[in-house]
């Protein structure tokens, strides 16, 4: 069963910590996805990355960073919290190719103090 | 830039109703076509696509969706609706260009289903 795995449901940190989400797939998919999902606004894109140690910026990439070093995991970093980062994270993977659907994680509820 | 609309923020219907939930996109090329959906408590997952062939989709649980290319919609159709359809549901669109499989989502329509 395709599976992809996030380390933490709920998470809550204070202005100014770092901040490691954690994203695991089984699936050896080329793709990975960061989105933050808001109420109103649907799920924006963070970041992506196509290949190990490649990325791209999203729509909203400020504040944010990414790591892929092995081709099962990507993370996503908070270099100093903000109130204003507090929201759902999902993590996605993908095969390669336009036509192929996402997978998504369960979801990581991040809340900013 | 290309965007996603989905016009309906929060659609309440009784059971057995029909349902059709718009959405538009702005992209002019080739494109790939997705709805998701967000049940309560899960994860997305893929309802339908559309790439080529039939513009008549048909997804899991009874939906369907139909690509008109000159009208830039993708709508989601349901002829009835039970109450485990109450979710979150989300158009998708991937521009033909990106072989990245990056895709744009609208801002999705809240489905309650009135038992």
């Amino acid at each position: 069963d395709v599976k992809v795995t996030q380390s933490s449901r709920y998470l809550v940190k204070r202005t100014g910590e770092k901040v490691f989400l954690e994203c695991v797939q089984d699936m050896d998919h080329e793709n990975m996805f960061w989105y933050r999902q808001d109420p109103g606004l649907g799920l924006r894109l963070i970041y992506f990355s196509y290949d190990v140690k490649m990325k791209e910026k999203g729509d909203i990439p400020e504040g944010y960073s990414v790591s892929r070093e092995k081709k099962e995991r990507f993370s996503l970093i908070l270099e100093s919290a903000s109130t204003n980062q507090t929201s759902m994270y999902l993590c996605a993977s993908s095969p390669q190719g336009a036509y192929n659907e996402q997978f998504f994680g369960p979801g990581t509820r991040l809340t900013v103090l | 830039a290309q965007s996603v609309s989905q016009h309906n923020h929060h659609v309440i219907l009784s059971e057995a109703a029909s349902l059709e939930l718009g959405c538009n996109y702005s992209y002019g090329g080739t494109v790939n076509l997705f709805w998701y959906v967000q049940y309560p408590g899960q994860h997305l997952q893929l309802l339908l696509k559309y790439f080529s062939g039939d513009p008549l989709v048909k997804g899991i649980k009874g939906f369907e969706a139909e690509f008109i290319k000159s009208k830039f919609s993708f709508n989601l159709r349901k002829p009835s609706v039970q109450w485990s359809d109450t979710a979150e549901y989300f158009c998708a669109v991937n521009p033909g260009y990106s072989s990245a499989s990056k895709i744009i989502f609208g801002s999705g329509t809240r489905l309650s289903i009135r038992p």
